[in-house]
């Protein structure tokens, strides 16, 4: 299995701009995480959703913010528009349930200007 | 609402060395703890996985423990090396299904 896989790796993008965060879990994982790290607040939770349904998204910084998973092997983080303070690297994970762990992809390190 | 907690935030230790990550967290009630290691600039690797009724896990060199009832867990790296310098993160997962990260120890192995 490649594991959860993201993209884009890096994203540079001017502030205002639309940003799109594409992620693929690994097959068979019914459940989906996506976060932000930065350096200050350490990782934090913006949604997960189970069997493509958003489950919680009370980390979701606010409405610029939004998330989706039309099937089972595709999700993506919107951010419209973005600003510099979402400059940030953000991970998905995976799992297929909550007592086996989580699989993380490389993570994507946006950049607004 | 769950909180983990790490301590220390940073470590140095000579090569060789045994050491120990303390991990703690507020509500007992969970599922299972898992520590990742995270490279700079990399993603997260996992490295141990305790589920709530188990005591402990082991991985080569390292051992992890969970005291769920005191909300406590420790990373054990036996005769450390140069190679282990990373950050180790503590997350734990409870009924709702969310994993909530402390904010990691970054360590550095002395050579």
């Amino acid at each position: 299995d490649a594991g959860v896989i993201q993209s884009p790796r890096h994203e540079v993008t001017e502030m205002g701009q639309e940003v799109t965060l594409r992620c693929k879990p690994i097959s068979g994982h019914n459940s989906l995480f996506w976060y932000r790290q930065t350096m200050m607040r350490g990782l934090e939770l913006l949604i997960y959703f189970n069997n493509n349904v958003p489950i919680d998204d009370s980390g979701m910084p606010e409405d610029r913010f939004s998330a989706k998973m039309p099937n089972a092997s595709f999700s993506t983080l919107k951010i419209q528009p973005s600003e510099p303070r979402d400059s940030a690297v953000y991970f998905c994970a995976s799992s297929t349930r909550t007592a086996y762990g989580y699989t993380f992809g490389s993570g994507t390190r946006l950049t607004v200007v | 609402k769950q909180e983990v907690t790490q301590i220390p935030a940073a470590l140095s230790v000579p090569e060789g060395e045994n050491l120990v990550l303390n991990c703690s967290f507020t509500d007992s009630a969970i599922y299972n703890l898992q520590w990742f290691r995270q490279d700079p600039g990399k993603g997260l690797t996992s490295l141990l996985l305790i589920q709530s009724s188990q005591r402990e896990q082991t991985s080569g060199r390292l051992n992890a423990s969970l005291d769920k009832s005191s909300g406590r867990s420790t990373l054990y790296i036996a005769a450390s090396q140069p190679g282990d310098s990373a950050t180790y993160l503590c997350a734990v997962s409870g009924r709702d299904d969310k994993i909530i990260f402390g904010k990691g120890t970054r360590l550095h192995i002395l050579p």
